[in-house]
């Protein structure tokens, strides 16, 4: 079943904490993203990458890092967490950038205290 | 940054078509046109996209104005499971393949 999973579903962290969110997509596709959902602000895109070991800043890239050092994996970092990074995450993945279709993970929900 | 602007909320009866529009009047000539929805507890789920000309899939219809500072997403009979946040999105290759999603329509269908 062609899918994108992130692991964890939810997490809670304290303020500081190193934590990663992986992504995986069995598709093949090129194009992955990175997005968080906050109410009122719909999704704002934090990171993507077009292919392995290319990537580029979204609208929110303040505070996170990512990596694509294999076509399928896609985890997001950070580094140093603060409660203003509370949010619902979002991977994406499509099979070559934005302009074709794009299939979603089940969402991350990160708390961070 | 291309945006888009769509009405927080629309209603519809089940089993009738609905129209959900979409104003994005700063778009470029290479932006897409996308619409997914969103589900409650679920990511978004890809509807449908275009670039000028109208799109037809089993899901919906998307209709582009001449001038593609507007679109509507055409629903042809309203399920329950249609009821979920749509939202309309710009993809900008000539800003670097980003992904402009906006707040979304909040559709409510009423058995």
């Amino acid at each position: 079943e062609a899918q994108v999973t992130q692991n964890p579903r939810y997490l809670i962290t304290v303020t500081g904490k190193k934590l990663t969110v992986t992504c995986s997509q069995n598709m093949n596709h090129e194009y992955m993203s990175w997005y968080r959902q906050d109410p009122g602000l719909g999704l704002r895109q934090i990171y993507y990458s077009m292919n392995v070991e290319v990537t580029d800043k979204g609208d929110v890239p303040e505070g996170y890092k990512v990596s694509r050092k294999e076509k399928r994996n896609f985890p997001l970092i950070l580094e140093s967490p603060s409660p203003n990074q509370t949010s619902l995450y979002f991977c994406a993945s499509a099979y070559s950038g934005p302009n074709t279709e794009a299939f979603f993970g089940q969402g991350t929900r990160l708390t961070v205290v | 940054d291309a945006k888009t602007t769509q009405p927080n909320s629309m209603e519809s009866n089940e089993e009738e078509p609905v129209h959900l529009p979409c104003n994005h009047s700063t778009i470029s000539g290479t932006d897409y046109i996308h619409w997914y929805r969103q589900l409650p507890s679920q990511g978004p789920e890809y509807v449908i996209h275009g670039l000028t000309s109208n799109v037809n899939n089993r899901m919906a219809s998307l209709a582009i104005a001449e001038d593609r500072k507007s679109s509507t997403l055409i629903l042809h009979r309203a399920t329950l499971r249609d009821a979920a946040v749509y939202y309309c999105i710009l993809s900008s290759l000539a800003t670097g393949n980003q992904f402009y999603f906006g707040t979304g329509t909040s559709l409510t269908v009423i058995p």
